[in-house]
């Protein structure tokens, strides 16, 4: 049963710093994963999407990298501002029945301090 | 193009009740799936629906139930509601399949009471 951790819960760093959170899974056959920000009382916002054939992706002042042989992934913010604030979401698609689905972590909550 | 929309965007039920949310994915998306976010459990997958049919069901019991009109649209509808019920349901919709990047709409807060 495929089970998605991400530490920390939650981070709280000064603005300009730049931060990494971390996803980990247990099975590694996964189709891809993708990253995901969620601001309080909304809906998610995807960021990233990365292929289980793929390395990483870059957006911006965002990278993600993908280990599925080790089943983690990071999420690296670059200069961080106040505006980076939100809950930080990682998911990754396994085969459920003859379809995928998306299997969620529980979330990193960062607050980037003016 | 115009986002996901969901309606409604908030709710308040009594336990018993019954209660139909909608969805309406982005123009030409063909899949949409269906999620519930509580505190204590996370966002969890309900369904999928793709071409009006259900693609994919997650571990809930039958009293959740959906589908998919030939737009797109997508309704889901919860019976005989119970106090834990009461979550954020979210509607996603991707292009094709439900591994393609998703597209999450704003979501609709139900209160069960």
């Amino acid at each position: 049963k495929q089970e998605v951790t991400q530490i920390p819960a939650a981070l709280s760093v000064p603005e300009g710093e730049n931060l990494v959170l971390n996803c980990s899974f247990t099975d590694s056959a996964i189709y891809n994963l993708q990253w995901f920000r969620q601001d309080p009382g909304k809906g998610l916002t995807s960021l990233l999407l990365i292929q289980s054939s793929q390395r990483e992706q870059t957006s911006g002042r965002l990278n993600a990298s993908l280990d599925k042989s080790s089943g983690r992934s990071t999420l690296y913010i670059a200069a961080s501002q106040p505006g980076d604030s939100a809950t930080y979401l990682c998911a990754v698609a396994s085969l459920w029945g003859s379809s995928y689905k998306l299997i969620f972590g529980s979330g990193t909550r960062l607050l980037v301090r003016p | 193009k115009a986002g996901v929309t969901q309606t409604p965007r908030y709710l308040i039920k009594t336990r018993g009740q019954q209660v139909t949310l909608s969805c309406s994915p982005i123009s030409g998306h063909r899949s949409v799936s269906w999620y519930q976010q509580t505190p204590g459990q996370g966002l969890q997958f309900l369904f999928e629906y793709f071409s009006e049919t259900q693609r994919n069901k997650g571990n809930f019991p039958g009293r959740f139930s959906g589908r998919q009109f030939s737009n797109s649209r997508s309704e889901m509808n919860v019976s005989t509601l119970e106090l834990g019920d009461s979550a954020l349901y979210l509607c996603a919709s991707s292009p094709q399949e439900s591994t393609d990047t998703q597209y999450f709409g704003p979501g609709t807060r139900l209160t069960v009471l």
